[in-house]
């Protein structure tokens, strides 16, 4: 079984550019979650998607955050403008759901933002 | 929301000693904790989990504890090995497979000496 697939892997940019990531979740996994790990710190939730409805975006920053899941498969995260402290691995995760409650993580995109 | 404390930080054991990582949790709704490992470059990967109508749950060389009245929950390792050597976090939620994502601790690196 494939995993979940993200690109790019590394993402190097200037303050105020804007940046997207990627995601192609585990076949068939109807549940699919942002987050953002910054350096030292465990994975925080920006939003989560069930098939290409919003969940939860509580901690999204909206102003400047946005993510899209067409067709309830693939998703993309966008930055715009990036401020310094979005520096962080943003990582991509998927699940079915049910009885087997488990997360499959991306490896993630490292983030930096100059 | 929910918060979780995760100590120690970092923790050193010589290799075939035993490994203990606690949780603290707030929300007295949460009924589900997994332990992710996080190993350098990589997404983090589920290696046990345990739901609040379980005591203790156990896998080979991992078990976990859980006490539902402290709001608290521990990792065990035991016989560690080097391949031991990661970042581990505990995390918790109400649902993961509905509206609630997971809420992570900030991660113990486990340090595993010949």
């Amino acid at each position: 079984e494939a995993g979940v697939a993200q690109s790019p892997r590394y993402k190097i940019i200037e303050k105020r550019q804007s940046v997207a990531f990627w995601c192609n979740p585990i076949s068939g996994h109807a549940t699919l979650y942002w987050y953002q790990q910054i350096l030292g710190q465990g994975p925080k939730l920006l939003i989560q998607f069930q098939n290409n409805g919003v969940v939860d975006d509580s901690q999204l920053p909206k102003d400047r955050f946005s993510a899209e899941r067409l067709k309830g498969v693939d998703s993309t995260l966008k930055i715009q403008p990036a401020k310094l402290e979005d520096s962080a691995v943003y990582l991509c995760a998927s699940s079915t759901r049910g009885l087997a409650y488990e997360q499959f993580f991306g490896p993630g995109t490292r983030l930096t933002v100059l | 929301g929910e918060n979780v404390e995760q100590h120690p930080s970092t923790l050193s054991v010589q290799e075939g000693d035993s490994a203990v990582i606690k949780c603290t949790y707030s929300d007295s709704a949460s009924n589900y904790f997994p332990w992710y490992k996080q190993e350098l470059g990589k997404g983090p990967q589920l290696i046990i989990d345990i739901r609040s109508n379980v005591g203790e749950k156990k896998d080979q060389r991992i078990a976990v504890t859980l006490n539902k009245t402290a709001k608290h929950f521990s990792l065990h390792i035991t016989e560690t090995q080097p391949e031991d050597s990661a970042v581990y976090f505990c995390a918790a939620s109400i649902d993961p497979g509905g509206a609630d994502g997971l809420t992570f601790g900030k991660g113990t690196h486990l340090i595993i000496q010949p």
